[in-house]
């Protein structure tokens, strides 16, 4: 399985553009990158997936370089609802078990 | 309301007894997950059902942990003899069949064990 590393927590001004990195230096071939936020006694909420370059969707972008070490989610402008906890997982079905593991997230705190 | 569905949303039980929870997963999910969250961190994954059957159960914490899902539907984690240790929130998550995993995580049901 791919160890994700991220920074444990992050501060930011409502409106401003915030990118959180993670890192997985050892992800395999197949391997997705997917991306959770999770708010205060609820279930994480998948935000995006991608498996290289470049996917946006309506919440937020995820940058992937060409070698998949690592991967970036932006949210563009912030607002105080974005406060929450962002986890990174880097893994694939394997076809008789899954075994998708959570780090410890990154916290993100927005501010007026 | 099409999400995933964990009943009950809070559990406060003795020492000692027996807990059950239960998960109603989106209908067309074929994969069902269990995970446990303490507080101030990530889920810790416990088992894992591709329609009825369990492919993954090494994870879970002890003997008293069980888990079924009797007609690929829905699924019951259960707790004999609750230890302290045991409170958390556990969390419930279903997923398409596909190789890059979606997981769509209900709200899950916090126990505390007194």
């Amino acid at each position: 399985l791919a160890k994700t590393t991220q920074p444990i927590s992050m501060d930011s001004y409502e409106g401003q553009e915030v990118n959180i990195t993670c890192s997985h230096n050892n992800i395999a071939t197949n391997d997705y990158i997917t991306w959770y936020q999770q708010f205060p006694s609820q279930g994480p909420r998948f935000i995006i997936q991608g498996y290289k370059t470049k996917v946006t969707n309506e919440v937020a972008s995820l940058f992937i370089p060409a070698d998949r070490k690592s991967s970036t989610l932006s949210l563009p402008r912030v607002s105080l609802s974005d406060t929450a906890v962002y986890y990174c997982l880097v893994g694939m079905y394997t076809g008789t078990a899954s075994k998708l593991t959570f780090g410890t997230g990154t916290r993100l705190q927005v501010t007026l | 309301d099409t999400g995933v569905s964990q009943d009950p949303r809070h559990k406060i039980t003795k020492r000692g007894q027996n807990v059950t929870f239960r998960c109603d997963p989106i209908s067309e999910h074929n994969r069902l997950y269990w995970y446990r969250q303490t507080l101030g961190q990530g889920p810790e994954f416990l088992t894992y059902f591709q329609n009825e059957a369990q492919l993954e159960k090494s994870r879970l914490l002890s003997d008293r942990f069980s888990a079924e899902r009797p007609k690929g539907s829905f699924s019951t984690l259960e707790i004999q003899r609750t230890e302290q240790g045991d409170s958390a929130m556990y969390l419930c998550a279903s997923s398409p069949d596909s190789l890059n995993e979606k997981l769509f995580f209900g709200s899950g049901t916090q126990l505390s064990v007194l």
